[in-house]
Order: structure tokens, then C-alpha cells, then sequence
């Protein structure tokens, strides 16, 4: 079965850094591209980044390109997201997400239960 | 960026019946196209993938299609169980991946 399980949310403090990880599990990491999707709250889905299974291709949303970065540890079977200089409206509900394929494509099957990230001061 | 629509944005119904959720393309997407179900508190879920392919383990009763610009998403027969939030996904213009802002799905 496949398990996404995300952590390193909570409260932060404008202008200050957070690392969210992302441990996968029941399929072979290193053969699927990996996403971060955020919901902020009572708002839609936003495709943050997505990277590919070797890192060799990285996308980012125009909102957050220059202050997240996505990256993997194929052998610890993880995805990290590093975002820098946050700000009220990166307060969301953030998900790790597998897509079908090695390279981004960007079709999700499969996500994690989120970890929630709250910027205030 | 590719822009998506959505409508209705909300809708309620009867038990049993059809019903039918339009996603539009602010440009061609050939058939580039998910959709996925998010219920409060629950992980979102593939439903439909290429604008009209049924995920495995999916019920029947839901279906997709179009091309291009417009596409549609159908419950053939709405069950309890089917209320939720549903969102179109367009993946053709990678990396920036778009959601539809969703279409929320209410039993009368």
C-alpha cells in the first residue's frame, strides 16, 4: 500500500524558514517524480513543486519560485520542501503526492494526509 | 499560465441522480485533464485521468470526458457517499500544474 506521510508543519513566524519532510512508502521511491500541493484554508488545490525522480527536473509555482526549494534522498525514501521567507499566504494544508510517472508529468494518483503550516506572528 | 473554470461551483441533488461538472481551458489541453475528489479531512483522489480514463478501483458511475478546451465529469447515479469536493487538474503545461477552484457536491 502506498503511504505518503508528510511532517514538519506548524506555527512560524514571518520571514522565517520551515522544512516539511515527506516519507514515502509501499512502492519503489526512486521510480516516481514527487509533488508538494498546497490548500490554503477554505480555498482550492496549488501545485507548489514537483520533482523528478533522479532531481534532474524541478518545477516551482510562480508564488513560491526563489523561495522554496524541493529536493529527495532516494535512499532515505524522502521528499523535503525548504521554504524560506514565508509569509501569511503560505498559511496552507500541505500534501506530498506521487505522480505516475519518473519524470514530472504532473498527474497525481497518490496523496499524503498533509501537514498544516501556519505563518503568524 | 493555463487558467481553469469550473461550474457550478456548488451543486446539491438526489440521491440517484446524474450529475454533471464542466471544466474549461483558458487554452488548448488536448487531453491533458484529471479530476479528483476531496472529501473534508481526507487526502484528495484520482478519479480520472486523460480527460476520460477511469482509474483502477474507481466506480463505474463516474466517467469523464472532452478535449481540448472543454471538458465534462459525471456521477451517473449520485450516491451518499459521492459528497465532496471535485477539482479538474491540467497537466499540460508543465512544470505549472493547475486545479480547477473545485465544484463542491451536496445531497438534497
Amino acid at each position: 500500500e502506498v503511504q505518503l506521510v508528510e511532517s514538519g508543519g506548524g506555527l512560524v513566524q514571518p520571514g522565517r524558514p520551515l522544512r516539511l519532510s515527506c516519507a514515502a512508502s509501499g512502492f519503489n521511491f526512486d521510480d516516481y517524480a514527487m509533488h508538494w500541493v498546497r490548500q490554503a484554508p477554505g480555498k482550492g488545490l496549488e501545485w507548489v513543486s514537483g520533482i523528478s525522480w533522479n532531481s534532474g527536473y524541478i518545477g516551482y509555482a510562480d508564488s513560491v519560485k526563489g523561495r522554496f526549494t524541493i529536493s529527495r534522498d532516494n535512499a532515505k525514501k524522502s521528499l523535503y520542501l525548504q521554504m524560506n521567507s514565508l509569509g501569511a499566504d503560505d498559511t496552507a494544508l500541505y500534501y506530498c503526492a506521487k505522480d505516475l510517472r519518473t519524470v514530472v508529468t504532473g498527474q497525481i494518483d497518490y496523496w499524503g494526509q498533509g501537514t498544516l503550516v501556519a505563518v503568524s506572528s | 499560465d493555463i487558467q481553469m473554470t469550473q461550474s457550478p461551483s456548488s451543486l446539491s441533488a438526489f440521491v440517484g441522480d446524474r450529475v454533471t461538472i464542466t471544466c474549461q481551458a483558458s487554452q488548448d489541453i488536448s487531453y491533458y485533464l484529471n479530476w479528483y475528489q476531496k472529501k473534508p479531512g481526507k487526502a484528495p483522489k484520482l478519479l480520472i485521468y486523460d480527460a476520460s480514463n477511469l482509474e483502477t478501483g474507481v466506480p463505474p458511475r463516474f466517467s469523464g470526458s472532452g478535449s481540448g478546451t472543454d471538458f465534462t465529469f459525471t456521477i451517473s447515479s449520485l450516491q451518499p457517499e459521492d459528497i465532496a469536493t471535485y477539482y479538474c487538474q491540467q497537466y499540460d503545461n508543465l512544470p505549472r500544474v493547475t486545479f480547477g477552484p473545485g465544484t463542491r457536491v451536496d445531497i438534497k
